[in-house]
């Protein structure tokens, strides 16, 4: 099993807004919607910020939002602010029965 | 409040053997399944594999199969990560998570969706 590919780094300025892409295949991120994305500062253990592609849990601001379209998710993160900044993966439930991560994407607030 | 509470530091030598541990509250634990997740130094997350301590039904990565064991105690609340014989990449931070899950059809086919409990993660050490 490959990694879903995500782009290594993203930047922004605050109040901006950026999208962080996750691409699977038709065994995995295209063929459910259980993808989830997750938010993991430097040191800190990861958080979840979006599941079943677009759902967020309680407490997560609504600033993040997830979509999808084909073997394709995004995360979208609008008013970028200085906290924002950190490690972002996500993951994908596959046709094996296990999930998948993708290989992160490091976000610089400029 | 939900909490997953993992063991200590690790340092040990190539072909040690070594069991770390996971102990969630009563309320976190029962009813749920429970993943492992490595970060090697420097590195991405990787999902191992996810356990369900009500009947000890596993399922591993192929990256991982045959390379770790997961188990769980559920009289304790409290799930494992093991090696046999560790060698130096296993180096890492492992985490352990609450595996959200969706069961349906007969037999049941599980479905994981996200992981939204984290413990504080164990790190451990593999050198000579």
């Amino acid at each position: 099993q490959s990694a879903l590919t995500q782009p290594a780094s993203v930047s922004g300025s605050p109040g901006q807004t950026i999208t962080i892409s996750c691409t699977g295949t038709s065994r995995d991120v295209g063929g459910y919607n259980y993808v989830s994305w997750y938010q993991q500062h430097p040191g800190k253990a990861p958080k979840l910020m979006i599941y079943d592609v677009s759902n967020r849990p309680s407490g997560v601001s609504n600033r993040f939002s997830g979509s999808k379209s084909g073997d394709t998710a995004s995360l979208t993160i609008s008013g970028l602010q200085a906290e924002d900044e950190a490690d972002y993966y996500c993951s994908s439930y596959t046709s094996s029965s296990t999930v998948l991560f993708g290989g992160g994407t490091k976000l610089t607030v400029l | 409040e939900v909490q997953l509470v993992q063991s200590a530091t690790e340092v040990k030598k190539p072909g040690e053997s070594l069991r770390i541990s996971c102990k969630g509250s009563q309320n976190s634990f029962t009813g749920y399944w429970f993943a492992w997740v490595r970060q090697m130094p420097g590195k991405g997350l990787e999902w191992m594999g996810v356990i369900y301590p009500g009947d000890s039904d596993t399922r591993y990565s192929p990256s991982f199969q045959g390379q770790v064991t997961i188990s769980a105690d559920k009289s304790i609340s409290t799930a494992y990560l093991q090696w046999g014989s560790l060698k130096a990449s296993d180096t890492a931070m492992y985490y352990c998570a609450r595996q959200r899950t969706y069961g349906s059809g007969s037999p049941t086919n599980y479905y994981f969706y996200g992981m939204d409990v984290w413990g504080q993660g164990t790190t451990v050490t593999v050198s000579s």
